[in-house]
């Protein structure tokens, strides 16, 4: 069975702190996203990765970074948390290697992160 | 560009009666269309997708959805719904590593 798990499901922290999602996948995927879910607004993509150590900016990356040091983990950094940082982060994967699953990505059950 | 449109926040219907799901998309290319489902809090789970072969998918749990061209449509529907099918759903547009999303439509399922 496919898995994709985030380190956290619910995660407060305070403003101004540093904060560290984490995700892996066991599908031996090549390409990683992080989203922000908020209500209203569906699904926005902050950052992803088709290979280690590369990255690419999403829609709203500002205010994050990422790290891909391995090929199963994908790192999403808050340098400073902010209230307007509160939200559901869900994590996904995917591969173009195999046709039939091709597109497909598998996402993680999100963190939940408060900021106060 | 790409977008997606949901063009419902929010449906109800009565467990049993057929669902319909509403997604119209934009696009300058052929895209892979999804549904995607999410179970409170949970993540997203597919549901379907279309990636150029036949019009008409099927899905999981007795979902399917119809990709018609001229319309820019790709709407969700089930025949009959159950009181599980309460969830939040996605219709999503994507191509190598580029995914939109919808604005997602809450369905509710009354007794």
């Amino acid at each position: 069975d496919v898995k994709v798990t985030q380190s956290s499901r619910y995660l407060v922290k305070r403003t101004g702190e540093k904060v560290f999602l984490e995700c892996v996948q066991d599908m031996d995927h090549e390409n990683m996203f992080w989203y922000r879910q908020d209500p209203g607004l569906g699904l926005r993509l902050i950052y992803f990765s088709y290979d280690v150590k590369m990255k690419e900016k999403g829609d709203i990356p500002e205010g994050y970074s990422v790290s891909r040091e391995k090929k199963e983990r994908f790192s999403l950094i808050l340098e400073s948390a902010s209230t307007n940082q509160t939200s559901m982060y869900l994590c996904a994967s995917s591969s173009l290697l195999r046709a039939s699953l091709r597109y497909e990505q598998y996402f993680g059950p999100g963190t939940r992160l408060t900021v106060t | 560009a790409q977008s997606v449109t949901q063009l419902d926040s929010h449906v109800s219907v009565s467990e049993g009666t057929p669902v319909l799901l509403r997604c119209n998309y934009s696009s300058s290319y052929s895209p892979s269309l999804f549904w995607y489902v999410q179970h409170p809090n949970k993540g997203l789970q597919l549901l379907l997708k279309y990636t150029s072969a036949a019009t008409l998918v099927k899905g999981i749990n007795g979902f399917e959805a119809e990709f018609k061209k001229s319309e820019t449509s790709f709407h969700l529907t089930k025949p009959s719904a159950h009181m599980s099918d309460a969830a939040e759903y996605f219709c999503g547009i994507g191509r190598t590593y580029k995914y939109i999303f919808g604005t997602g439509t809450r369905l509710k399922v009354l007794a």
